[in-house]
């Protein structure tokens, strides 16, 4: 396994621009999570997905956030018109099958938003 | 919903110290339990979990946790910590097997020489 990968690693974009992250699960893993965390705070949930079926959306997903897994495999977040409370590591994680309950976290992409 | 409450947000240790990471958590159903650490810039790496069985679970890097229902706590501990171990440490409950973590807001462990 190589393990979830995150691209890109930073990114630093302006208010109200849109942006867009990767993630790519460890292979044949069927469950995909995000997750946002704030400076000095634990990750929150964000969403989640059963192959390509979205399952579950936090509160926090407003309608500017929009989360994708077209086939099964790699997962995208979108931010659009981003504001500056947008600035957070946002961090995705996977798990299989019967121990499904372990979940494995990418190395995250931190945002900053001007 | 469950929340989890991590009731130390920095433990200073010196190292070859023992050192206990307090977690409680709420939660009307039964939960799994976890503890994760996060090193700079990094993302989460598991520690241990709690599913059932023995309330003393073992994990990597030789620590350790004790579930107590009775006082829903989840509690980690390492008899001698090392300068590597300096990084943040999360609690974790799930209600059920894949669903979403609820995360404590974290202890910053700092081990000094």
């Amino acid at each position: 396994d190589t393990g979830v990968s995150q691209d890109p690693r930073h990114k630093i974009t302006k208010r109200g621009q849109n942006v867009t992250f990767r993630c790519d699960p460890i292979s044949e893993h069927n469950r995909l999570y995000w997750y946002r965390q704030t400076l000095g705070q634990g990750p929150e949930f964000l969403t989640y997905f059963q192959n390509e079926a979205q399952l579950e959306k936090s509160r926090l997903l407003s309608d500017r956030f929009s989360a994708e897994r077209p086939k099964g495999s790699f997962s995208t977040l979108e931010i659009q018109r981003t504001e500056q409370g947008d600035s957070a590591m946002y961090l995705c994680a996977s798990s299989f099958g019967a121990n499904q309950e372990t979940q494995y976290f990418g190395p995250g992409t931190r945002l900053l938003v001007l | 919903a469950q929340s989890v409450t991590q009731l130390d947000s920095q433990v200073p240790v010196f190292e070859e110290a023992p050192v206990e990471l307090r977690c409680n958590y709420s939660s009307s159903v039964s939960v799994y339990l976890f503890w994760y650490v996060q090193y700079p810039n990094q993302g989460l790496q598991l520690l241990l979990k709690y599913l059932s069985g023995s309330t003393l679970v073992k994990g990597i890097n030789g620590f350790e946790a004790e579930f107590n229902k009775s006082q829903t706590s989840f509690h980690l501990r390492k008899p001698s910590v090392h300068i590597s171990d300096t990084a943040e440490y999360f609690c974790a409950v799930q209600r059920t097997s894949g669903s979403r973590l609820t995360f404590g807001e974290g202890t910053q462990l700092t081990v000094n020489p």
